[in-house]
């Protein structure tokens, strides 16, 4: 029963360094999404992707790269991290990009830039 | 544009008396309203939804909300409130737009700081 699972939960990285997030769905859900939340500015979206082998960007999509790797994972990048992306990312997934679908999130990845 | 206003940023109830967060809504065509709760340092949980019909929703842990057409409100409700109700609470409205970045994205408000007292 574990729905929406990123790693790693905790994350501090020095400016100019990259990284991934990882993360995985096992509800079989088509649609995956990235978001990042700032405080005082409730959730913001980054890249989705609206089913396997579609990726899109969101709002705030610069600085970041996706991959959709299969059905189930949805990876979010940073080529090279600035302070301005310390913020907590969260993926979520829902089984389709309709109106009517509820997204589910995952419990949420700390990411520090010094 | 679409958007979803949360006008409190902090809401403060006694245990045992009811409680609501407010949320009012901006969007062209019919809303698809959501709320969402966050406890601190945890992912978003969802706790109800409007898409059509009765404009009383029930959800989880008790919690209630009143689609208002008129007033382009869905405030959240619950009839008796539980100290483990604090939480951080989001309001959110589903994107109408389908190309450009917005497919199936959910807008969100600024959220709600809900402290229950005992």
């Amino acid at each position: 029963n574990a729905g929406v699972t990123q790693t790693p939960k905790f994350q501090v990285l020095k400016t100019g360094q990259s990284m991934t997030l990882q993360c995985a769905q096992d509800m079989n859900h088509n649609s995956m999404y990235w978001y990042r939340q700032d405080p005082g500015m409730g959730l913001r979206l980054i890249y989705y992707s609206a089913s396997e082998g579609t990726t899109d960007k969101g709002e705030v999509p610069n600085g970041y790269n996706v991959s959709r790797l299969n059905k189930r994972e949805f990876s979010l990048r940073l080529e090279s991290a600035a302070p301005s992306q310390t913020s907590v990312y969260f993926c979520a997934s829902s089984e389709w990009a309709r109106q009517v679908d509820t997204i589910y999130f995952g419990e949420g990845s700390w990411l520090t830039v010094v | 544009a679409q958007s979803v206003a949360q006008p409190e940023d902090q809401v403060n109830v006694a245990e045992g008396n009811p409680l609501t967060v407010k949320c009012t809504y901006s969007v062209s065509g019919n809303p698809y309203l959501f709320w969402y709760v966050q406890y601190p340092n945890r992912g978003l949980q969802f706790l109800l939804k409007y898409i059509t019909g009765d404009n009383l929703v029930k959800g989880s842990y008790g919690f209630e909300a009143e689609f208002n057409k008129s007033q382009t409100s869905f405030h959240l409700k619950k009839p008796s409130a539980l100290v483990s109700d604090s939480a951080l609470y989001f309001c959110a409205v589903r994107d109408v737009r389908r190309y450009g970045g917005s497919q199936g994205n959910l807008i969100f408000g600024k959220g709600t700081k809900l402290s229950v007292k005992p």
